[in-house]
């Protein structure tokens, strides 16, 4: 079955540490996003990639960095400077086009 | 111009009644409408979708009324059920573009 897949589904960092988000897609799907939800708070765009090699900061982008070097990846790196990084991380994938996004199930990040 | 106003921000309804959640936009260049369901601790799913050419979408128990001239549109479940129980997102965008979310709205259906 086609879909996205991120991992890990929970994830606990210490201060001071980067620590980076995997999603994998095998939809073919050309864009790739990585959005943040605090509970009971919606959906803000880290950053997105329409194209393989190129990338755009969203909303929100300060203290995060991505990549994507392949179609099928785009992984997220929380660094030591985004200054509140306990959160749920969603990653998205879609077709050019309006055709609406897949998302992943979501990673948990505890900063502990 | 480019955000989704989405209300209530938390909804409750008893079983079988009938849920609405509204969004509106100012950007009158959307062109496309989609609606998406999270249950805790998973992704959002798409849901239902509409276009601006058509005032209303039916799927299953979930309708979209789209009202152009106003600029909003809506979500209404029928017979809405605890299974139903979720967040739920409006979005637009233009043309292919990124998505623009609302804010989400929780809603409880009681037994």
């Amino acid at each position: 079955d086609g879909g996205i897949t991120q991992s890990p589904k929970y994830l606990f960092r210490k201060e001071g540490q980067n620590v980076t988000l995997s999603c994998e897609q095998n939809l073919n799907h050309d864009a790739m996003y990585w959005y943040r939800q605090d509970p009971g708070q919606g959906l803000r765009l880290i950053y997105y990639s329409q194209i393989v090699n190129d990338f755009q900061k969203g909303d929100i982008a300060e203290g995060y960095s991505v990549s994507r070097e392949k179609k099928e990846s785009f992984p997220l790196t929380v660094t030591s400077a985004q200054k509140n990084p306990t959160a749920f991380y969603l990653c998205a994938s879609s077709l050019p086009g309006n055709y609406g996004y897949t998302f992943g199930s979501g990673t948990r990040l505890t900063v502990v | 111009q480019q955000q989704v106003k989405q209300s209530p921000q938390s909804l409750i309804v008893q079983k079988g009644g009938i849920p609405i959640i509204n969004c509106a936009y100012e950007n009158t260049a959307f062109d496309y409408f989609p609606w998406y369901q999270q249950f805790p601790g998973k992704g959002p799913a798409l849901l239902i979708a509409i276009r601006p050419d058509v005032s209303e979408k039916k799927e299953g128990r979930f309708t979209i009324s789209f009202n152009k001239s106003a600029k909003q549109f809506s979500l209404h479940i029928m017979d809405s059920q605890p299974g139903d129980s979720a967040t739920y997102f409006c979005a637009a965008s233009i043309r292919g573009s990124r998505l623009t979310f609302g804010e989400g709205t929780q809603l409880t259906v009681n037994p």
